[in-house]
């Protein structure tokens, strides 16, 4: 099926370890975006991409890094994670322009212990 | 920080039944969108209403604008079970920012 998907679904790290969340779309969407989801809270931005070979920090950027691969792939990356960091994390990206919803994956549900 | 509020936070209603969720936002937007989310999965975007539209259908969803008083509602007709999910709104930042900010939801629970 078409859209937005998500690898890993579920994962558990240790404090400091690192990991790298992927995502891919393929309806051929210019922009894609990294959020993350905690109770109560609804969803924030951690980084997004406008388009190929361009990211921008988002509300939340702090502990991440992400890498546009190429029109398809959005990478996220933790480099030590941390118990706040604990959270589930969608990807979801959108044609360029203003008229247009988003697609999201299904998330990635990411616990650190 | 986010620009839509959702309300109520929760709502509880019988199979058949309208079920209507407002949002208030606190700054000028270039257009307001609403999505669903089932427990455990992803958002599935609904409708996106622009700031010169007031009102817009799309099957049993009806959302509207207030652009005076900076809100929205989005009301589904004739509830089923399958209605029940977290529904959010979602605005940008007006001019040239189209990037959505989410609230926090409404729960919705449809009894059958």
């Amino acid at each position: 099926n078409a859209g937005v998907t998500q690898t890993p679904k579920f994962q558990v790290l240790k404090t400091g370890q690192s990991m790298t969340l992927q995502c891919a779309q393929d309806m051929n969407h210019n922009s894609m975006y990294w959020y993350r989801q905690d109770p109560g809270m609804g969803l924030r931005l951690i980084y997004y991409s406008a388009s190929e070979g361009t990211t921008d920090k988002g509300e939340v950027p702090n502990g991440y890094n992400v890498s546009r691969l190429n029109k398809r792939e959005f990478s996220l990356r933790l480099e030590s994670a941390a118990p706040s960091q604990t959270s589930v994390y969608f990807c979801a990206s959108s044609p360029t322009g203003q008229d247009y919803g988003y697609t999201f994956g299904s998330g990635t549900r990411l616990t650190v212990v | 920080s986010q620009q839509g509020e959702e309300d109520p936070q929760a709502l509880s209603i019988q199979e058949g039944e309208n079920a209507t969720m407002n949002c208030s936002y606190k700054t000028s937007i270039n257009n307001l969108q609403w999505y669903r989310q089932n427990s455990g999965r992803g958002l599935v975007h609904l409708i996106l209403i622009r700031s010169n539209e007031r009102e817009k259908h799309s099957g049993r969803l009806r959302v509207t604008l207030d652009t005076s008083k900076k809100s929205s509602s989005l009301l589904i007709t004739a509830s089923r079970a399958a209605d029940t999910a977290s529904y959010f709104c979602a605005t940008d930042a007006g001019g040239g920012s189209y990037i959505p900010t989410f609230g926090r939801g409404t729960s919705l629970i449809v009894h059958p």
